[in-house]
């Protein structure tokens, strides 16, 4: 089974839709991050969650919201989707020991009309 | 302005040869370096890193250097395999930033039979 699953893998949907992709782990991990990829660009942090209680701001966090449900949860929001949102958005875990590398998920390929 | 660079969006290289990938970096505050490779439908998979204190990391055929006076380092892949052909990609992570990573671009590494 993966460690970090996303829902769904796949969506498209139409300009100023609401839309939630979500993300689970099962790897124990404190830390989670949201990224979208765009073509050319990397991939760039959108939000991330040190705990239950501690939402922080990405590089690109307009447009966009989160909830962490649970240590093993936390979901993406577009609250009114636009055609730039267009993207692959990956959910990604960490550890808080010494190891610094992050676990993500299969990715979620978003489309906007 | 991207502060993690992957000049080369392509490379191709025979099986057996020696794979070579760079990336550059601006922010001096860059304290650890990461790779990671991706195949399509999946999510990046942690590869191997680099402390900011070293020069040189090396896990079987996978080696990293980092030349921090030229803001350089670089992924040496002996031999290359078929099974490489992914894309590459450099990250980084600011001293004191609690594990958010900055990505370069991608490397798109093709190893042909």
């Amino acid at each position: 089974d993966a460690d970090v699953t996303q829902t769904p893998r796949n969506r498209i949907t139409k300009t100023g839709k609401r839309i939630m992709l979500e993300c689970s782990q099962t790897k124990g991990h404190d830390r989670m991050y949201w990224y979208r990829q765009d073509p050319g660009l990397g991939l760039r942090l959108i939000y991330y969650s040190f705990d239950v209680k501690d939402i922080n701001k990405g590089e690109i966090s307009d447009g966009y919201s989160v909830s962490r449900q649970a240590q093993a949860k936390f979901s993406l929001s577009l609250e009114s989707a636009i055609p730039n949102q267009t993207a692959l958005y990956f959910c990604a875990t960490s550890d808080t020991g010494t190891l610094n590398e992050q676990f993500f998920g299969p990715g979620t390929r978003l489309t906007v009309l | 302005d991207q502060q993690v660079k992957q000049n080369s969006p392509s490379l191709s290289v025979q099986e057996g040869r020696i794979s070579i990938l760079n990336c550059d970096y601006t922010n001096s505050m860059f304290d650890y370096f990461l790779w990671y490779k991706k195949y399509p439908a999946e999510g990046p998979t942690f590869l191997i890193s680099i402390s900011s204190i070293k020069d040189k990391n090396e896990d079987g055929r996978f080696t990293v250097f980092l030349n921090k006076s030229a803001k350089h380092l670089s992924l040496h892949i002996v031999p290359s395999q078929p099974g490489d052909s992914a894309v590459y990609f450099c990250a980084a992570e600011l001293s004191g930033s609690a594990r958010q990573l900055t990505f370069g671009s991608g490397t798109q590494l093709t190893v042909l039979p």
